[in-house]
């Protein structure tokens, strides 16, 4: 079965510090979220890709993250300058289209510590 | 606004005991109901989904959901667990925003199941 890549699993960086998170999602998929997990709650969805475009960015503390889907295939998302409280899973999905009833993949996902 | 709650953080049970997981949404307009499972340092998978018709709606490995329109229900129930069944389930609700559905998450519930 076809999966959501991301890389890296793990990132340990200083506070201050860039640092990115990659993700491939399913060919074909044309939906892509980023999502960030905190330790002990649910997802929260940070940005939502229709293709190359954003359609939802609501949640996404601009001032330092940021994301792009250039092809509206892979996906970057960014943190500069992380901050102690950025330490969470970052979980990328993707959807085949952006209906209700269309179930999200998600992948693996990358534990970000800021030291 | 939507949410979603999960009424317990943790639920510690016996092998081959039933469970019960609770979640409750708020919505006033129709909604796709989720619920999915993450193990230790994965993604979410999908468990299982009402989109529309009948209420009760079952997993290939034997939980159900029943969807309560009129309590805004969804738990989450299997007769009989195993301990492969220890896992954080979230229960999630599709919103229609700005013309994308995006999913809403619980913030979880933590099954573990003791020999």
């Amino acid at each position: 079965e076809a999966e959501v890549a991301q890389s890296p699993r793990y990132k340990i960086t200083e506070k201050s510090q860039a640092v990115a998170f990659w993700c491939d999602p399913i060919s074909g998929h044309a939906t892509l979220y980023w999502y960030r997990q905190i330790l002990g709650q649910g997802p929260e969805l940070l940005v939502q890709f229709q293709d190359e475009s954003v359609v939802d960015d609501s949640q996404l503390p601009k001032d330092r993250f940021s994301a792009e889907r250039l092809k509206g295939v892979d996906s970057t998302l960014k943190i500069q300058p992380a901050e102690l409280g950025d330490s969470a899973m970052y979980l990328c999905a993707s959807s085949l289209v952006s209906q209700g009833d269309s179930p999200l993949h998600f992948g693996n996902g990358t534990r970000l510590t800021v030291t | 606004a939507q949410s979603v709650t999960q009424l317990d953080s943790q639920v510690p049970v016996f092998e081959e005991a039933p469970v019960e997981l609770r979640c409750n949404y708020s919505s006033s307009v129709s909604v796709y109901l989720f619920w999915y499972v993450q193990y230790p340092n994965q993604g979410l998978q999908l468990l299982l989904k009402y989109l529309s018709g009948s209420t009760l709606v079952e997993s290939i490995n034997g939980f159900e959901a029943e969807f309560n329109k009129s309590q805004t229900s969804f738990h989450l129930r299997k007769p009989s667990v195993h301990i492969s069944d220890t896992a954080e389930y979230f229960c999630a609700v599709s919103l229609l925003s700005g013309g994308y559905n995006k999913l809403i998450f619980g913030a979880g519930t933590r099954l573990a199941v003791h020999p």
